[in-house]
């Protein structure tokens, strides 16, 4: 079966400090993988997604970067962190082909001091 | 208006009430469409698909509504345990990974 992990699961950071968050998915080869962001109540938003190794595609301007360096892991980062990145942060895939649905991880709740 | 919306509740419901919520989409060519339940403080969790005829899941019936444009999820008999914030997602454009649109959510709370 597949299963998908995400790391930390909490973390705290002062503004303008690097951010680094893992995703990596077991069970499954050339998942589409994605970033999202939640604020807290509030919807989902799609930060990144990619259909393949080095092929990531931004829906937000921001100051976060994403990189999948391997076909299964897929990386978030940020050079220096604003107060406004505060949020909740889901790594998911899906398999690629059709319209299939998206299995999540367990999130990163990223606090910015 | 937004490419998927959902009334935000909360829905305030008695244990063992029938309870039913919709989903409205704006894109008429919409593909694909699933609901989620994301419990407080947690990631989303696939709850079912929503299929053109309809399909049920134990008490959750899920309807798609093309002419209408809304799915809707009707929760039988409900439990404590089905208190959640229910997400339905709409799929717009087939293989397409940037057009999966999450709603805001309703939030359901079953009273003992």
């Amino acid at each position: 079966s597949q299963t998908i992990h995400q790391w930390p699961a909490t973390l705290v950071q002062p503004v303008g400090s690097p951010l680094s968050l893992e995703c990596t998915v077991e069970g499954t080869s050339n998942p589409n993988l994605y970033w999202y962001r939640q604020a807290a109540g509030r919807g989902l938003q799609l930060l990144f997604y990619s259909v393949g190794i080095g092929q990531i595609s931004s829906e937000v301007p921001q100051n976060l970067s994403a990189s999948r360096p391997q076909d299964r892991q897929f990386i978030l980062s940020s050079k220096k962190l604003l107060l406004s990145d505060s949020g909740f942060y889901l790594c998911a895939w899906s398999y690629r082909v059709g319209n299939q649905p998206q299995h999540f991880g367990d999130g990163t709740r990223l606090s910015i001091l | 208006r937004k490419e998927v919306e959902q009334d935000p509740g909360p829905f305030n419901v008695p244990e063992g009430a029938t309870v039913a919520f919709n989903c409205t989409y704006s894109n008429s060519a919409s593909q694909s469409f699933f609901w989620y339940r994301q419990d407080c403080r947690k990631e989303p969790k696939l709850l079912m698909s929503v299929y053109s005829s309809g399909n049920e899941d134990g008490r959750f019936t899920a309807q798609l509504n093309r002419a209408s444009q809304y799915i809707s999820l009707l929760i039988r008999d409900s439990k404590l345990s089905d208190s959640a914030t229910y997400l339905c997602v709409v799929n717009s454009v087939y293989s397409s990974a940037s057009k999966i649109i999450f709603g805001s959510g309703t939030r359901l709370s079953i009273r003992p």
